[in-house]
């Protein structure tokens, strides 16, 4: 199956920071979403992007689909930032989502 | 409010007893799907369903139920051949396959434990 790694695994950073959080993916892709999940176990939806840029707020995200990355940017960091960020996709012909393993992020004030 | 509930929001478990997990929604989405968690891990797929009447194993499917009578419910039973059941589980749905609109939005999970 698909092959999807976030990095870094943990991010420590001071509040006002921006960050930038990495997905990669092994194959082509016809669906890639970006999660937060909050301390409380809650996974919110930030963006449906297969392909392109778009931008919400403080957050920002961008896939190169023919080079199977995307990226996810977050500038001046606030402590309701902190939680894990989580990337999934699907590939063509695959009627499922495969999840990374999530990139900690934790925001000190 | 449009949403997924699920209840309970936490739920312990003795050796060799069956339990089900709720999940409801009114979003109108065809498809429902459930993930488990472990501690610091991604999620996993169990189930997913894309029409009533109709559902597919997923990644970790042995040992969990489900069935899908109504559009809105999609209820996880998590059977005794399950031996480690203890993870937070997450109910999500999506539209269907429009092009547009797939993102996939989750309910607030179940904290399931072994007693």
């Amino acid at each position: 199956g698909i092959q999807v790694e976030q990095s870094p695994p943990d991010l420590i950073l001071q509040e006002g920071a921006n960050s930038t959080l990495r997905c990669n993916f092994s194959d082509s892709v016809n669906n890639l979403q970006w999660f937060h999940q909050n301390p409380w176990g809650q996974l919110i939806n930030l963006f449906y992007i297969p392909s392109g840029t778009k931008q919400n707020g403080r957050l920002s995200a961008t896939t190169v689909a023919t080079e199977r990355y995307s990226l996810l940017y977050i500038s001046s960091s606030q402590t309701t930032d902190s939680g894990v960020y989580f990337c999934a996709v699907r590939n063509f012909g695959n009627e499922k989502l495969t999840f990374g393993t999530g990139t900690r992020l934790t925001i000190i004030p | 409010d449009g949403g997924i509930t699920q209840s309970p929001k936490y739920l312990f478990r003795k050796e060799g007893q069956n339990v089900t997990l709720s999940c409801e929604q009114n979003l109108n989405h065809d498809a429902m799907y459930w993930y488990r968690q472990d501690p610091g891990q991604g999620l996993r797929l169990i189930y997913y369903s894309q029409i009533v009447n109709d559902f597919q194993k997923g990644d970790i499917a042995e040992g969990y139920s489900v069935s899908r009578e109504k559009k809105e419910s999609f209820p996880l039973t998590v059977t005794s051949a399950q031996k480690n059941p203890t993870a937070f589980y997450l109910c999500a749905s999506s539209a269907p396959r429009t092009g547009v609109n797939e993102k996939l939005f989750f309910g607030s999970g179940t904290q399931l434990s072994v007693l």
